[in-house]
């Protein structure tokens, strides 16, 4: 039962472009996500999250988008840049309760 | 802040043996800390919570005699994994979580490669 899931396992994208990750979710209990980009051998590093009182949240080249009805989240990345390069998860979570993470999207930038 | 450390970084040991990995959140105070596995090409599986001063919380299929989980205090926790074997072989990654207002933001340690020989 993936309550999280990401559908798209790899993303190529132009230098300067906009990168657009996306996540859905089943879960209707989750009220709060969160972005993480992983290098191989690394930890997650977190990047942006969202409550789900709110429908975007916006810090420097990153913006979530919340989408309550569609149970559907996306990460803008614009400009993006080389060293965005790396697999991005999404992960949603219920109250302070245990992360929910999606499979993974890698995003290659190209120069 | 919210840095969170893993010792070590990397771990080659022989079957039977049991191997410590130590996870300590620098320069914040975690009630709550969470054990993480990832296989290759996978996503983060959730092992176990780990809460200060209590017993952990393990997930469905995670046998809590393998992977013993200690949280001394608000800044250590560390799992054992007792009687490696090669499939135990895997990434292990810690997370503290840091309250900010109402919500958890969970920061996650830089992992530890385990390999059982």
């Amino acid at each position: 039962d993936q309550q999280v899931k990401q559908n798209s396992p790899s993303l190529s994208v132009q230098e300067g472009r906009i990168s657009i990750l996306n996540c859905d979710y089943t879960n209707s209990m989750f009220d709060y996500f969160l972005w993480y980009k992983k290098y191989p051998a690394e930890g997650p590093t977190f990047l942006i999250s969202i409550s789900s009182i709110k429908d975007k949240n916006e810090d420097g080249r990153f913006t979530v988008f919340l989408n309550k009805s569609a149970k559907h989240l996306s990460l803008h990345i614009v400009p993006s840049q080389p060293g965005d390069s790396a697999v991005y998860f999404c992960a949603a979570s219920e109250g302070a309760q245990k992360l929910v993470f999606g499979q993974g999207t890698r995003l290659t930038i190209n120069p | 802040g919210a840095v969170v450390s893993q010792h070590p970084s990397r771990v080659i040991c022989k079957s039977g043996t049991s191997v410590k990995i130590e996870c300590r959140s620098l320069d914040f105070q975690a009630t709550t800390m969470f054990w993480y596995r990832q296989f290759p090409k996978q996503s983060l599986m959730l092992m176990a919570t780990s809460n200060e001063g209590s017993k952990a919380t393990y997930e469905q299929g995670v046998e809590k005699d393998k992977f013993l989980i200690n949280h001394a205090s608000l800044t250590l926790s560390t799992l054992t994994v007792t009687s490696a074997h090669p499939e135990d072989s895997s990434f292990y990654i810690c997370s503290a979580g840091l309250r900010d207002s109402s919500t958890d933001t969970q920061y996650f340690g830089p992992g530890t490669r385990l390999t059982v020989l």
